[in-house]
């Protein structure tokens, strides 16, 4: 069965960095492209961050750009999200997403989250 | 990268048909048919429902359909069932980004 399990995610003063983690299991990672998605707490869903099988195309979210770094290890079946000046709008529920296309969508399997509350 | 405009939410009686509408541009849903719809209960993963505008993922079931006209995507759920009461998010690709997503919209089954 596909499964995306995502961790990393905790309490973390503005200013600050914290690294996610989404672990791929029962289908051939490199076959897809990946995604993050967030939920700030009574928001609807945000596109955050995309990368394709190879890494050779990466896009995010202007809310994001230049302060996130999106990767993927093909080996560890293992999709990353580097946060880094994190503010406290960036407080939300992580989600990664597998992506059967050409990395616009859609998102046809989704973990679980998790949750990241930037706050001092 | 302005969200989709979705209602906030519409209601409906068990066993009656109702439809979601989702109004972009001609930047994204008025020019691509890259348009995706998911089912989100609160504490679960989200769930894709329908995506390329109108085709259904194995497993999904027929009561759920969508379309599109110009600028705006539509989905619709027929046959209401207690357990349809989710949140309901369209997704479309557009110029701007790859990928923006509609406001949500909050479906009660009364």
């Amino acid at each position: 069965e596909f499964q995306l399990m995502e961790s990393g995610g905790g309490l973390v003063q503005p200013g600050r960095s914290l690294r996610l983690s989404c672990a791929a299991s029962g289908f051939t990672f490199d076959d897809y492209a990946m995604h993050w998605v967030r939920q700030a707490p009574g928001k609807g869903l945000e596109w955050v961050s995309g990368i394709s099988w190879n890494s050779n195309n990466i896009a995010y979210a202007d809310s994001v750009k230049g302060r996130f770094t999106i990767s993927r290890d093909n080996a560890k079946n293992s999709l990353y999200l580097q946060m880094n000046s994190l503010r406290p709008e960036d407080t939300a529920l992580y989600y990664c997403a597998r992506d059967p296309s050409t990395g616009a969508g859609p998102f046809d399997y989704w973990g679980q989250g998790t949750l990241v509350t930037v706050s001092s | 990268q302005s969200a989709l405009t979705q209602p906030a939410s519409v209601s409906g009686s068990p066993g009656q048909s109702i439809t979601i509408s989702c109004t972009g541009t001609s930047s994204d849903i008025g020019n691509y048919n890259l348009i995706s719809w998911y089912q989100h209960h609160p504490g679960k993963a989200p769930k894709l429902l329908i995506y390329e505008v109108r085709k259904r993922p194995s497993g999904i079931s027929n009561r759920f359909s969508g379309s599109k006209s110009g600028n705006t995507a539509s989905l619709t759920i027929s046959g209401l069932q207690a357990e349809d009461e989710a949140d309901y998010y369209c997704c479309s690709y557009a110029d701007s980004s790859p990928v923006v997503f509609g406001g949500g919209t909050r479906l009660i089954v009364l």
